[in-house]
């Protein structure tokens, strides 16, 4: 069965702490992977995505998550937090290159402690 | 402004009154899908459309219905909502080609209550 899943449902750190937000897929297939954030009563933006190629992705925000196809991970990693990252993230996979749906995990809630 | 706009953002409603909940874009986006987000479950895909008078069914799409009969707007249809419908639903769409090539843009959501 393909699926994701996101460890840890609530992550806190302190401000200027690092960032780490887990995901691991089941695929039988090479996946495409994605991770969304969702500010509060905001829709989901993307943040970052891992298609083909470099297996360590930048996104906005000083954001990047790493494929690594051994551990059948993409976690989520940011150096140094900012109060402005309190968020809930959610990892996603999609198994299709023109497949538009993408299969969510049960999501992250950060929050940044000051 | 590039955007997926969703009415209403908030709705309380009693068992069985039908409802709709709205969704446009202005992207001349292809691809449109409707999910409703539930704490500890994350998004779950309730029907997508791939183009117009196109739709199809995605996870969870008992109690739900949807059109598509012009580019911009996919409804959601509720005949006769139940108290385990309550829920946030997100709105979506991207352009053809798949999530490779193009992301999914939400709309900022709609917090349904049914009593």
């Amino acid at each position: 069965a393909q699926s994701v899943t996101q460890l840890g449902s609530h992550v806190s750190v302190s401000e200027g702490a690092l960032v780490l937000l887990r995901c691991n897929y089941s695929s039988s297939v090479p996946p495409y992977l994605f991770w969304y954030v969702q500010y509060p009563n905001q829709g989901l933006q993307l943040l970052l995505k891992y298609t083909t190629g470099a297996t360590l992705v930048k996104g906005i925000n000083g954001f990047e998550a790493e494929f690594k196809k051994s551990e059948t991970s993409f976690h989520l990693t940011k150096p140094s937090a900012h109060m402005s990252d309190a968020a809930e993230y959610f990892c996603a996979v999609s198994f299709q290159t023109g497949a538009n749906n993408l299969f969510f995990g049960t999501g992250t809630r950060l929050t940044v402690i000051p | 402004e590039a955007q997926v706009t969703q009415n209403p953002r908030y709705l309380i409603t009693v068992t069985g009154k039908k409802l709709t909940v709205t969704c446009s874009q202005n992207m001349n986006h292809e691809y449109m899908s409707w999910y409703r987000q539930d704490p500890g479950l994350g998004l779950r895909q309730i029907y997508y459309s791939m183009n117009v008078e196109v739709t199809d069914k995605g996870d969870v799409p008992e109690g739900y219905k949807v059109s598509r009969k012009e580019k911009r707007n996919f409804p959601l249809i509720l005949e006769s909502p139940s108290p385990n419908q309550t829920s946030l639903y997100f709105c979506a769409s991207s352009s053809r080609g798949g999530q490779v090539n193009s992301p999914l843009h939400f709309g900022n959501g709609t917090r349904l209550t049914v009593t």
